[in-house]
């Protein structure tokens, strides 16, 4: 039982070029996310899935893209990547534990540098 | 857009001594959660508190929901160097299943 899995762990792009960031969970979750994570903010909402074929803005969506593949599996991509997506990006996947509560299970990261 | 302040942003003690941080906002929460992150990995979940003036205890640390379900805070007894890291609070907006982050607090235990 993986959990949540990101690849690739560390990735260098020059302003411009595109990328996809993979995302899979093994736990039959129905919602996943994709944050970002920079020093200072915590970390900010990208974009969410409550379930395979739906898909919804977070906090801060602007220059990136989503799929939402099937169950398991939940892409970022970056279409035209800008200096200000230098960060670090986690993929996570969240089940209810009973009444309102829930709980998300984050993977080990995407530190990507935009030169 | 709701938003959770942490404090203190930084903090270094020794070995053996306690500590508390604190996560506030002016907004109500349905429920409030703490993580832990290490370096180069993901956050990972400590303890969830759902009800005003809930009291839950995990082993050394403690964790405690406001009242008024604004604010929380977490105090650690006699601090490890195994308690080093990242330590975020995140707000549940009544079960839309979106966290609101808080801006963490980063923990150094010195041995």
């Amino acid at each position: 039982n993986a959990g949540v899995t990101q690849t690739p762990k560390f990735q260098v792009l020059k302003t411009g070029q595109s990328m996809t960031l993979q995302c899979a969970q093994d736990m039959n979750h129905n919602s996943m996310y994709w944050y970002r994570q920079d020093p200072g903010m915590g970390l900010r909402l990208i974009y969410y899935s409550a379930s395979e074929g739906t898909t919804d803005k977070g906090e801060v969506p602007n220059g990136y893209n989503v799929s939402r593949l099937n169950k398991r599996e939940f892409s970022l991509r970056l279409e035209s990547a800008a200096p200000s997506q230098t960060s670090v990006y986690f993929c996570a996947s969240s089940d209810w534990v009973g009444g309102s509560s829930y709980e998300q299970y984050f993977g080990p990261g995407t530190r990507l540098t935009v030169t | 857009t709701q938003l959770l302040e942490q404090s203190p942003q930084f903090l270094s003690i020794q070995e053996g001594e306690n500590l508390t941080v604190y996560c506030n906002s002016s907004s109500v929460f349905s429920s409030l959660q703490w993580y832990r992150q290490e370096p180069g990995e993901g956050p990972v979940l400590l303890v969830t508190v759902v009800t005003g003036g809930e009291v839950k205890k995990l082993k050394r640390l403690t964790f405690q929901f406001g009242d008024a379900r604004k604010d929380s805070s977490l105090h650690i007894t006699a601090a490890q160097p195994g308690d080093t890291g990242l330590y975020l609070c995140a707000g549940d907006d009544f079960g839309n299943e979106k966290l609101t982050f808080g801006t963490g607090t980063r923990l150094t235990i010195i041995p």
